[in-house]
């Protein structure tokens, strides 16, 4: 069975300063990783996401996560967060089949 | 094609009532997955379709649920005599093939179930 452990249910910071969101995962096979963002009332959009290759990837928004199978985690990163970042994180992972099975969430709150 | 839709985006029934949900994929892709959320919680798998076909369902997925995707396009989530366990945000979500693309997600139903 796969399981993902998202490691901080709420991660307060202050504008500009650097984030971490940790992500474990468990799975017996290879897998692939994502982090997804919900923003209040919304459905899930897609941050960033590892496949393969190069274990460190990152968003278009200046987001970050590595990959690191020793330790299988996945961490997500931002040196400077803003308060736009405010919103829910989740890490999921998908093995064969297709689906994907999410943490329980990680909800980042940026305060001025 | 903007992206996944769902509709109704928000229902309020009785318990016991029956419910259907709509959701419309992105018009090229094969895949079609089912997700609930409740408060506080990550989305859980539901169940998902290939084409026209339900591959796979979650233990989750009770007797009174049921789910179609008649011609391989939109899908349906029907709930029969609803119960107020079952109040929760059900998402939708559509790709294009395994591990290759990502899976686009719809805005949710949120249904409530007085």
């Amino acid at each position: 069975a796969q399981s993902v452990t998202q490691l901080d249910s709420q991660v307060p910071v202050f504008e500009e300063a650097p984030v971490e969101l940790r992500c474990n995962y468990s799975s017996s096979v290879s897998v692939y990783l994502f982090w997804y963002v919900q923003y209040p009332n919304q459905g899930l959009q897609l941050l960033l996401k590892y496949l393969s290759g190069s274990t460190l990837v990152e968003s278009i928004n200046g987001f970050e996560a590595e990959f690191n199978k020793s330790q299988t985690s996945f961490h997500l990163r931002k040196p400077s967060v803003h308060i736009s970042d405010t919103a829910e994180y989740f890490c999921a992972l998908e093995t064969s089949g297709s689906r994907l099975t999410f943490g329980e969430g990680t909800q980042l709150t940026v305060n001025p | 094609d903007t992206g996944v839709s769902q509709n109704p985006r928000h229902k309020i029934t009785k318990r016991g009532q029956n419910v259907t949900f709509r959701c419309d994929p992105i018009s090229e892709h094969n895949r079609l997955y089912w997700y609930r959320q409740t408060l506080g919680q990550g989305p859980e798998f539901l169940t998902y379709f290939q084409n026209e076909a339900q591959l796979e369902k979650s233990r989750l997925l009770s007797d009174r649920f049921s789910a179609e995707r008649p011609k391989g396009s939109f899908s349906t989530l029907e709930i029969q005599r609803t119960e107020q366990g079952d109040s929760a945000m059900y998402l939708c979500a559509s790709s294009s093939r395994t591990g290759e693309t990502e899976a686009f997600f719809g805005q949710g139903t949120r249904l409530t179930v007085v």
